[in-house]
């Protein structure tokens, strides 16, 4: 089984703090997805890495997959309220998408 | 272009009676994949779909549950006598093929009452 851990899995700031968001594992993906969900919604793909290595910019999120393509980071610059919400990794092998647990993201005014 | 859709949103059923969620999947996509997602918590995968055909299900629990992806209509995901760990958010996603991107409907909230 593959498992995909995700830290923190709570995280509350104040507008303007910086923050990464962690996702590891032991297995190796051939490609990392991260997802932001909002509550009541479906989760929405921000972006996907494939190459060992890889970073991905998105605005103000930086996306890096891991030389190994086992783990990956998320880092957002000067966060804002719009920033709230679920943050979810998955791991793709196979057939399938192996997701985190998710961190769940709250950005104070 | 509309993204997938599922429906009900929203689905209350006493234990012991059948829910059947749908899933139709955006446009040109032939790829259909099931997740559950328990409160506070991540998304697990269930089953994975092409029309007419279940390619992966082992995800799903043997009993009560089953899916289909018939050649015209929606993806169905049947829960047969349900119970009150059934109660959870049930995701769709497609993709136009296997190694494409996937992407998610807004998912159907089953409680079991």
């Amino acid at each position: 089984t593959q498992l995909l851990e995700q830290s923190p899995q709570f995280l509350s700031i104040q507008e303007g703090e910086n923050l990464t968001v962690y996702c590891n594992s032991s297995s190796v993906f051939s490609s990392l997805q991260w997802y932001r969900q909002e509550p009541g919604e479906g989760p929405v793909l921000l972006v996907t890495v494939v190459t060992g290595g890889e970073v991905k910019k998105l605005k103000r999120l930086t996306f890096q997959f891991g030389d190994a393509r086992k783990d990956s980071s998320l880092h957002i610059t000067a966060a804002q309220p719009g920033d709230t919400g679920l943050y979810l990794c998955a791991g793709e092998a196979g057939n399938m998408l192996t997701f985190g647990g998710g961190t769940r993201l709250m950005v104070k005014p | 272009n509309a993204g997938v859709m599922q429906n009900p949103r929203h689905l209350v059923r006493r234990r012991g009676q059948e829910a059947r969620l749908r899933c139709s999947p955006m446009k040109g996509h032939s790829h259909v994949y099931w997740y559950r997602q328990l409160p506070e918590e991540g998304l697990k995968f269930m089953v994975y779909l092409q029309k007419e055909n279940i390619i992966d299900e082992s995800g799903m629990p043997k009993e009560r549950f089953s899916a289909e992806f018939p050649k015209e209509g929606p993806s169905i995901l049947r829960i047969q006598q349900v119970v009150r760990g059934d109660s959870a958010a049930y995701f769709c996603a497609s993709s136009r093929n296997s190694d494409t991107e996937a992407f998610f409907g807004q998912g159907t909230r089953l409680t079991v009452v």
